[in-house]
């Protein structure tokens, strides 16, 4: 079936630290995997993705890896900044359909 | 270009009742899509609508509906409302409905059940 986890639940980091963000999926022919960011009173909104293809994107402090074996990817941001906290969400696409399986969530604090 | 619009933002309504909320697609988009999303939950697909036809659908009882509109914007019904309607209704477009689409959402109507 369509399973997808995410971890942490929360996660708090010093400004200008690292933070990790992993998502497990169980769908191994899933070929699209994007992150999300939603702010308090905002809709979701798509920060980076990667295909099946790719095995690391990165866009300015943003990076996606993905492992197709081990059937995760994970989200990096580096040089984190107060205008990065927000909930982040996970949400491959699994093969044969056209919706996007969100995970439940990861709360990202940045302490100033 | 103007994004994704959804009316109202906020709705107050009774358990029984129906509801209809509206979607207008980001400029040059013809599918939309409607996600539940519940408190401290991430959101659930209800389903997708592409050239004014339902392509696809999620685990959402009968009760829900939609249409799309020759200009691309959206709209989603439910009828005999319970109280875990009580959610964040996204409605999100994309430039076409094929796996891997980017999806670009509103945001969102908050509707509380009483």
């Amino acid at each position: 079936g369509e399973n997808v986890e995410q971890h942490p639940s929360t996660l708090s980091v010093q400004e200008g630290d690292s933070a990790v963000i992993k998502c497990t999926y169980s769908d191994s022919a899933s070929n699209y995997f994007p992150w999300y960011k939603q702010e308090l009173g905002k809709g979701p909104q798509l920060i980076i993705d990667i295909r099946s293809n790719v095995g690391e994107k990165k866009d300015q402090r943003i990076a996606v890896t993905l492992n197709k074996t081990a059937k995760h990817f994970s989200l990096h941001i580096t040089e984190t900044q107060p205008e990065d906290s927000a909930v982040y969400f996970c949400a491959p696409v699994f093969s044969g359909t056209y919706k996007y399986i969100f995970g439940t969530g990861t709360r990202l604090k940045v302490l100033a | 270009e103007t994004g994704v619009t959804q009316s109202p933002t906020h709705l107050i309504k009774t358990r029984g009742q129906q509801v209809t909320l509206r979607c207008s697609s980001q400029s040059g988009h013809n599918t939309v899509s409607w996600y539940q999303q519940a408190l401290g939950q991430g959101p659930q697909f209800i389903f997708q609508y592409y050239r004014e036809e339902e392509n696809g659908r999620g685990n959402f009882p009968p009760r829900f509906s939609g249409l799309q509109f020759p200009n691309y914007s959206s709209e989603l019904n439910v009828n005999a409302l319970e109280l875990d309607d009580s959610a964040l209704y996204l409605c999100a477009s994309s430039l076409g409905q094929g796996t891997g689409e980017k999806l670009f959402f509103g945001s969102g109507t908050q509707l509380s059940v009483l």
